[in-house]
């Protein structure tokens, strides 16, 4: 079966600009989490979504948001762009939530210039 | 942040048993212990768990001791492709929690 898909891929942005990043999670799953990960703080969480509801959130300012569709793909948005949010966004899709089987996405690489 | 302590780097000979450590000495009763590892430029890849009885895959063997305190993870035959960072973590099975990496190990399997 199909994995977990993230597009793009690869990402240049300005700095104060807005970015969406998408995520198809596999056929079945119903939550989806994104994780941010940088040289210097490694993998931290950003939010998880079960069923189009936001069920964990991380800490991270309110630039970054997300939604889930009734379909399980999802969207990260982040907003006013800066330095900093240069980083590999990853997807996770699991059936019910991380603490089943979590599959990770190639993620996206934005870089903010 | 993480519960679990990992050496940050560790070195394998090709075809030789590669064994990571981690130790989680603060885990709870109903926690069990995850080994996720990435390979560069990749998404984290599921490896295993348990809960307190060893377990083993067709990827590798997870060796948990019987206080609970530390586990090993064990690649029997350690290739090239095998060169990743190691993510040792400790989580409730049932819930919504979301997985807390730490730094890991990189492992480099050398020819």
């Amino acid at each position: 079966k199909a994995g977990v898909t993230q597009t793009p891929r690869y990402l240049i942005k300005t700095r104060g600009q807005q970015v969406t990043l998408s995520c198809s999670p596999i056929s079945g799953h119903r939550s989806v989490s994104w994780y941010q990960q940088t040289p210097g703080q490694g993998l931290q969480f950003l939010f998880e979504y079960f069923s189009e509801t936001q069920r964990n959130k991380g800490n991270f300012p309110g630039r970054f948001s997300g939604r889930q569709f009734s379909n399980s793909r999802s969207e990260m948005n982040v907003s006013t762009l800066e330095l900093g949010d240069s980083a590999l966004y990853l997807c996770v899709s699991s059936w019910g939530g991380m603490n089943t089987e979590a599959f990770f996405g190639q993620g996206t690489r934005l870089t903010v210039v | 942040d993480a519960k679990t302590t990992q050496p940050p780097s560790m070195d394998c000979a090709e075809g030789r048993a590669a064994n990571l450590p981690c130790n989680h000495s603060t885990i709870s009763g109903n926690e069990y212990v995850y080994w996720y590892r990435q390979i560069h430029s990749q998404g984290p890849q599921y490896i295993i768990h348990g809960l307190k009885n060893n377990e083993t895959n067709e990827m590798a063997s997870l060796i948990i001791t019987e206080d609970r305190k530390s586990s090993t993870l064990i690649l029997p035959h350690a290739t090239l492709r095998d060169t990743a960072v190691y993510y040792c973590i400790v989580r409730v099975r049932f819930g919504n929690t979301p997985l807390v990496f730490g730094k890991g190990t990189r492992l480099s399997v050398i020819a």
